[in-house]
């Protein structure tokens, strides 16, 4: 079973408007966190936020924050005001607490939502 | 700039030929992770270093192997290659073993021919 799901392949969205990006994940770990990165067409791969399973606020960066809701299992990423530069390939992950014992060690990804930004 | 540095940025090779990815995390990160992204499997996870130690192995194929150094640099071995070892690979440092951020590199695009 797929443990990160991002439901919305591509999206279109109007400059200035805000985003929010579907992710969607499933763990039976009580220790875990989400990430979300940003992917150019240059290839780079960009961190943009984190947030802890035990993390009481959600979490923000800038333009940038995680909408978590811990009992549905979502982490849906918002983008404020997008820009031109947002246009990007969007990625969550997951780590589970490797020291839990049966956690995966490193991040499993979504398989991606192609963002668009048109002026 | 996210403070890690891969070598080279791309790389073309014949198959069955061998390559070395390498990778230097940013200062004081003791965490080395690599990743490969391939069109038809994605992001996948291949191996992890801490501190010099090899401390988990994902997707990894046997012909692939790592090791970080005492100087905590890291570098991916790819032997045997095949068409299909064609990808973009990725390192990623982080502070710790626990769940904290983590910063990748570049990548690193190969193609083998």
């Amino acid at each position: 079973a797929q443990k990160i799901t991002q439901t919305q392949p591509g999206m279109f969205v109007q400059e200035k408007e805000a985003v929010t990006l579907d992710c969607t994940y499933d763990t039976s770990d009580p220790s875990y966190g989400l990430f979300w990165y940003k992917q150019p067409s240059s290839g780079e791969m960009i961190f943009l936020i984190y947030q802890g399973s035990y993390d009481q606020q959600n979490a923000t960066e800038g333009r940038y924050s995680l909408n978590f809701q811990k009992a549905r299992k979502s982490a849906n990423l918002v983008i404020s005001a997008s820009q031109l530069g947002d246009s990007a390939m969007y990625f969550c992950a997951m780590r589970e607490d490797p020291d839990s014992g049966g956690g995966a060690d490193g991040l499993t990804f979504g398989k991606g939502t192609h963002l668009i930004i048109q002026p | 700039d996210s403070g890690v540095t891969q070598t080279p940025k791309h790389l073309i090779t014949a198959t069955g030929q061998r390559v070395t990815l390498r990778c230097s995390p940013r200062s004081g990160d003791l965490s080395v992770y690599w990743y490969q992204q391939s069109l038809d499997q994605g992001l996948q996870f291949l191996i992890h270093y801490y501190n010099g130690e090899e401390r988990a192995k994902g997707n990894i194929l046997e012909r692939f192997s790592a090791q970080q150094f005492p100087d905590l640099h890291s570098e991916l071995n790819l032997s045997s290659l095949e068409l299909g070892d064609s990808a973009l690979y990725f390192c990623a440092s982080s502070l710790s073993r626990g769940n904290t951020e983590a910063f990748f590199g570049q990548g690193t695009r190969l193609t083998v021919v």
